[in-house]
């Protein structure tokens, strides 16, 4: 059970806009720590797609975009393209005496 | 270009050590700029972060894995370690290591990754 909640799949067809959430808590996203976003492509290594809440890295699309509000972050995917199916996962950190850098659980995006 | 890439046994025994190395290159791992970490990938799961060094010897391990967790760096080889002790099948994952940025320069935790390594598949099987 990961401490940052992602829904297992989110699906869309090509052109349409989805959404993926990463709940967390008071301890994690809600004591300000910062939200990242990583792209897991089948057999490859995450990749990061979004840093600080709602950075892109150069090189990453204007179609992705994030945003942070208490102790919820999302990751916005416009115009979806075939090439976007992949894992999707939120990073952030866990507060506290026992602190740990802490990943959601994954969502896989389909796109139909 | 920073690249860093892992190397190690595919196959550990059951109560044995796994040592896992990660090889720098494009960047002095003696940079102040990074952590040096380990996040790990059961199959078909999500990921886990194992921990990470600084060149300066300073360490953050994960505290479910932290009794188990051995990590080291050789600035003059450009390379950081791993040894994960008393190995069960639950330890079986793809092993990545990757950089753990400091914006600015300023080193802390709840920074992201990137880049990482392809990844070394570890299976624990007698």
């Amino acid at each position: 059970q990961s401490v940052l909640t992602q829904p297992p799949s989110v699906s869309g067809a090509p052109g349409e806009r989805v959404t993926i959430s990463c709940t967390g808590s008071r301890s994690n996203i809600g004591a300000g720590y910062d939200v990242h976003w990583y792209r897991q492509l089948p057999g490859t290594a995450p990749k990061v797609l979004i840093y600080a809440n709602t950075n892109r890295p150069s090189g990453v699309p204007d179609r992705f975009s994030g945003s942070k509000s208490g102790t919820l972050a999302s990751l916005d995917i416009t115009g979806l393209q075939a090439e976007d199916e992949a894992d999707y996962y939120c990073q952030s950190y866990e507060g506290g005496l026992r602190g740990s850098e802490i990943f959601g659980g994954g969502t896989k995006l389909t796109v139909l | 270009q920073l690249q860093l890439q892992e190397s190690g046994p595919g196959l550990v025994k059951p109560s044995e050590t796994l040592s896992l190395t990660c090889t720098v290159s494009g960047v002095s791992i003696s940079s102040d700029v990074h952590y040096w970490g380990w996040i790990r990938q059961p199959p078909g799961k999500g990921l886990e972060w194992i921990g990470y060094i600084h060149s300066s010897g300073t360490t953050y391990s994960n505290p479910s894995l932290m009794s188990r967790v051995r990590l080291s760096i050789d600035t003059s080889g450009n390379q950081f370690f791993l040894k994960l002790t008393s190995l069960t099948a639950a330890d079986t994952a793809v092993y990545y290591c990757a950089s753990h940025n400091c914006p600015n320069g300023v080193c802390s935790v709840g920074n992201w990754f990137d880049p990482w390594g392809q990844g070394t598949q570890v299976t624990v099987s007698s």
